[in-house]
């Protein structure tokens, strides 16, 4: 069964470094998504991308954010000066959008993001 | 906008009793429900879905869910469970016509303990 990838795993970094988690889609999906978890919280919608531009963005999603589909087929999500508070996992997701209905999101097993 | 409330955020039972787990969401649109299982260390996986049709919608393991529109509710229900269900269980919501990039918001998750 098609996969959603999601590298690495798990990164520790420094306050203030810049992370990039990749993600690689289904390859005949059309929307891709980031969403994430603080430990012990629920799942937040981040962005979703679509026709190679952002389609919407949470307020989360503030100018550190930034998301890049650089080759047609990885899906990245950058930020750019971590905070203590970017400490979540990470979860990548994309949908067919089949248009008949049967529209489910499908989601990478997470990157896990700790900033000491 | 949609919210997602599940109203236990940890259910423990002994293996082979039922068990129900608790959904009720808030939208003014039409919407999609869906329940999504995260096993521990891993990533979200789709358990069920309800997009149109019969009310009541089954998972391949056991798991059933209810669409009860005039209660605002997806319960999801399991006759007799398993050591194997422990896992953490999200309710989602998404917009039906689209018009929300298909986006899911989540409810804070419930952590159902099955002890022998």
């Amino acid at each position: 069964e098609p996969e959603v990838t999601q590298t690495p795993s798990h990164q520790v970094t420094q306050m203030g470094q810049e992370v990039i988690l990749r993600c690689v889609p289904i390859s005949n999906h059309l929307y891709f998504y980031w969403y994430r978890q603080i430990l012990g919280q629920k799942v937040e919608f981040l962005v979703s991308f679509y026709n190679n531009e952002i389609s919407e963005k949470s307020e989360i999603f503030d100018d550190q954010f930034s998301v890049e589909r650089p080759d047609g087929s990885n899906f990245t999500l950058k930020i750019r000066s971590t905070k203590l508070e970017d400490s979540a996992m990470y979860f990548c997701a994309s949908l067919e959008a089949v248009f008949s209905g049967a529209n489910v999101l499908t989601f990478g097993a997470g990157s896990r993001l700790t900033v000491l | 906008a949609q919210s997602v409330t599940q109203l236990d955020s940890q259910v423990p039972v002994f293996e082979e009793a039922p068990v129900e787990l608790r959904c009720n969401y808030s939208s003014s649109v039409s919407v999609y429900l869906f329940w999504y299982v995260q096993y521990p260390n891993q990533g979200l996986q789709l358990l069920l879905k309800y997009l149109s049709g019969s009310t009541l919608v089954e998972s391949i393991n056991g798991f059933e869910a209810e669409f009860n529109k005039s209660q605002t509710s997806f319960h999801l229900r399991k006759p007799s469970v398993h050591i194997s269900d422990t896992a953490e269980y999200f309710c989602a919501v998404s917009d039906n016509s689209g018009g929300s990039n298909y986006k899911l918001t989540f409810g804070k998750g419930t952590l159902l303990t099955v002890n022998p």
